[in-house]
C-alpha cells in the first residue's frame, strides 16, 4: 500500500499569513505514460464531508479561491494557503489514486493563531 | 446539482449486518465510478471500496474484503454496501463519493456498532 504521510499534524497562522502543508507518498504517485500525478487534497469543516480542492497535484476544482495553490511530483507535495481566512479553518488531508488501496494522509488541522 | 445521499446506518451488535444505500442525483450514474469511504469518531479518512460505472470492476480494502460487498444498481441510481460481520472498530460515518478522484461526496450515514 502507498503510506501518505503529512506535515505537520496541526499548524496556527495568523489571519492573511501563509498556511503549508505538506505531503509525502511512500511510492511515486506519478503515472509516466500520461505525467500526471495522482494525488488530491480535501478541506473538511466540522460536521461536514470533505471537499475536493485540487486534483492531479495541481489543479484547482472549479470554485476554489485562488488563495489555494498546490505543487509537487513524485513523493513529495505542498498546499500552501497564501493568505488564510478565517473560513479556511479545517482539516486538510492528501490522498493518492494511483492505485488501489486509495490512501489518505493523516491529515493536517489548520488553526487561527 | 450533484446529490448523494446515504441511507441505513443505525445501531448493530457486534457480528451484525447493515445494509446502506446512497441514492445519487443531477449526474448521469451510470457514467461515474463510485466508493464507500468512512471516517471513524475523531479519526482520518479511509477507504473502503470502488465500483466502476458498469460493475465490472471492483476493488475492496483489506480491512473489509470478505466482509463487505459493494454495489450498484445503475437503473435506479443507487450505490450500496452489504456490511457483515460488523465489528467494533467498524463504528463510523459511512459515506458514498463519486469520481476518483472523489469530486463529490454525501453527507454520511453513521454505523455504530456495539453491544
Amino acid at each position: 500500500d502507498i503510506v501518505m504521510t503529512q506535515s505537520p499534524d496541526s499548524l496556527a497562522v495568523s489571519l492573511g499569513e501563509r498556511a503549508t502543508i505538506s505531503c509525502k507518498s511512500s511510492r511515486t504517485v506519478l503515472y509516466s505514460s500520461n505525467n500526471r500525478n495522482y494525488l488530491a487534497w480535501y478541506q473538511q469543516k466540522p460536521g461536514q464531508p470533505p471537499k475536493l480542492l485540487i486534483y492531479w497535484a495541481s489543479t484547482r476544482e472549479s470554485g476554489v479561491p485562488d488563495r489555494f495553490t498546490a505543487s509537487g511530483s513524485g513523493t513529495d507535495f505542498t498546499l500552501t494557503i497564501t493568505s488564510l481566512q478565517a473560513e479556511d479553518v479545517a482539516v486538510y488531508y492528501c490522498q493518492q489514486y494511483y492505485t488501489t488501496p486509495y490512501t489518505f494522509g493523516q491529515g493536517t488541522r489548520v488553526e487561527i493563531k | 446539482q450533484v446529490l448523494l445521499v446515504e441511507s441505513g446506518g443505525g445501531l448493530v451488535k457486534p457480528g451484525g449486518s447493515l445494509r446502506l444505500s446512497c441514492a445519487a442525483s443531477g449526474f448521469r450514474f451510470s457514467d461515474q465510478y463510485m466508493s464507500w469511504i468512512r471516517q471513524a469518531p475523531g479519526k482520518g479518512l479511509e477507504w473502503l471500496a470502488y465500483i466502476s460505472h458498469t460493475a465490472t470492476t471492483i476493488y475492496y480494502a483489506d480491512s473489509v474484503k470478505g466482509r463487505f460487498t459493494i454495489s450498484r444498481d445503475n437503473a435506479k441510481n443507487s450505490l450500496f454496501l452489504q456490511m457483515n460481520s460488523l465489528r467494533v472498530e467498524d463504528t463510523a460515518l459511512y459515506y458514498c463519493a463519486q469520481g476518483s478522484p472523489f469530486e463529490h461526496w454525501g453527507q454520511g450515514a453513521l454505523v455504530t456498532v456495539s453491544s
